[in-house]
């Protein structure tokens, strides 16, 4: 089976531009979690849904930043306007349990993104 | 906001040495995870411990968690080059997703 498939894998920017990161969970799995790895800051949850419904948006920086979850295969993390400080890598990963915090997670490989 | 403080931050010994790994925090977990990271890939789930004081072993290594929920520690036994890389604990609890620690970054030299 597939794993999480996050695309793209590595994006290269310039600040100002709107930056969209794609995530396809694992079929079946009923929760998904975006994170953001920094060297300075390690994994941070941005959002997660469940149902396709957002529960927790907590983590997400500001307004430049908004993910959506439209159908049960695919969400979207989208940046705009890009600065550099948001340059890092970006995490999908998805999970199978009735509360949507306790299961295993499943991390896709990632998406390196790169504002200059 | 539920901080899992893990140490040390890096870890750098020879093959066939013994290492700990702890993860602590203010904060009771219903649940533990520790997942490890390799570079270039998302972290992959280790083990889970759910009882406080529960001790679980995957082949040469060792989970506990504390009586209390709110610490856990990862014990390698004679590491071996193929144990390197990102640890991370993530504790479950409350409404909240997975949080993760700060993670600890260990090299085995061979």
């Amino acid at each position: 089976d597939a794993g999480v498939i996050q695309s793209p894998r590595h994006e290269v920017t310039e600040m100002g531009q709107e930056v969209t990161l794609r995530c396809k969970p694992i079929s079946g799995h009923n929760s998904l979690f975006w994170y953001r790895q920094t060297m300075m800051r390690g994994l941070e949850l941005l959002i997660y849904f469940n149902n396709n419904v957002p529960i927790d948006d907590s983590g997400m920086p500001e307004d430049r930043f908004s993910a959506k979850m439209p159908n049960a295969s695919f969400s979207t993390l989208k940046i705009q306007p890009s600065e550099p400080r948001d340059s890092a890598v970006y995490f999908c990963a998805s999970s199978f349990k009735a509360e949507a915090n306790t299961g295993e997670l499943f991390f896709g490989e990632g998406s390196r993104l790169t504002v200059l | 906001t539920q901080l899992l403080e893990q140490s040390p931050q890096f870890l750098s010994i020879q093959e066939g040495e013994n290492l700990t790994v702890y993860c602590n925090s203010s904060s009771v977990f219903s649940s533990l995870q520790w997942y490890r990271q390799e570079p270039g890939e998302g972290p992959v789930l280790l083990v889970t411990v759910v009882t406080g004081g529960e001790v679980k072993k995957l082949k040469r290594l060792t989970f506990q968690f504390g009586d209390a929920r709110k610490d856990s520690s990862l014990h390698i036994t004679a590491a071996q080059p193929g144990d390197t890389g990102l640890y991370l604990c993530a504790g479950v609890g409350g409404r909240r997703a997975l949080t993760f620690g700060s993670g600890t970054r260990l090299q085995v030299q061979p």
